[in-house]
């Protein structure tokens, strides 16, 4: 039982291409998110949603378009992709907002090449 | 801007010595210090915590200490094994109007060798 899921695993796509990458949970967290891993390794958030809220949206461009139909699912929409689009992107997830103490549970990556 | 550094890349310790993971961070707002550690093709998984409030916390052979004056934390592992061959990821968080957002550092490649 994966606790948090994350699909496609890869993803090579064209410049321009609209691609979505989705995200589920089962651990009945309340509070999902959205991070890019760029080439320089770093873990950026780019969103978050609490049951369902936007919370967080960092600055991220616009192309990008975080959709949650319910609390345990939060995908996310990318327009007309770009080249520098190409990064690993990881879900987690957490019961209630990510409090020092409480634990967030990542996805296992979504690779998108960008060609 | 980094906030959350990690300035050492790569680490290879050998099997039973000490593995001493440093990170530095920029923010003295940051109340909550997290270690992650992630495998090839996983996700990040979270390995212990520290509140600024305190400067030792100790799990099982992980052991992370709090220097606030300097804003430095290191994150010990003794004896360190080679299943602890990972990527270690320091971060930091601090509470902004009503949620946390948790900024992580670039990451250091931990090599237990046998």
């Amino acid at each position: 039982d994966t606790a948090v899921s994350q699909t496609p695993k890869y993803l090579v796509t064209q410049m321009g291409n609209d691609k979505s990458i989705k995200c589920e949970q089962n651990l009945g967290h309340d509070t999902m998110y959205w991070y890019k891993q760029d080439s320089k390794k770093f873990l950026k958030i780019m969103f978050s949603y609490n049951n369902k809220e936007l919370i967080i949206n960092e600055t991220v461009p616009n192309r990008f378009s975080p959709k949650s139909p319910d609390k345990a699912h939060l995908n996310l929409h990318i327009n007309s992709l770009e080249l520098g689009d190409s990064a690993v992107y990881f879900c987690a997830s957490s019961l209630g907002s990510w409090v020092g103490n409480t634990e967030a549970f990542f996805g296992q990556g979504t690779r998108l090449t960008v060609v | 801007d980094q906030q959350v550094k990690q300035n050492s890349p790569s680490l290879s310790v050998q099997e039973g010595r000490i593995s001493i993971l440093n990170c530095d961070y920029t923010n003295s707002m940051f109340d909550y210090f997290l270690w992650y550690k992630k495998y090839p093709a996983e996700g990040p998984t979270f390995l212990i915590s520290i509140s600024s409030i305190k400067d030792k916390n100790e799990d099982g052979r992980f052991t992370v200490f709090l220097n606030k004056s300097a804003k430095h934390l290191s994150l010990h592992i003794v004896p360190s094994q080679p299943g602890d061959s990972a990527v270690y990821f320091c971060a930091a968080s601090h509470k902004k109007t009503s949620y946390d957002k948790v900024i992580f550092g670039p990451g250091t490649s931990l090599s237990v060798i046998p």
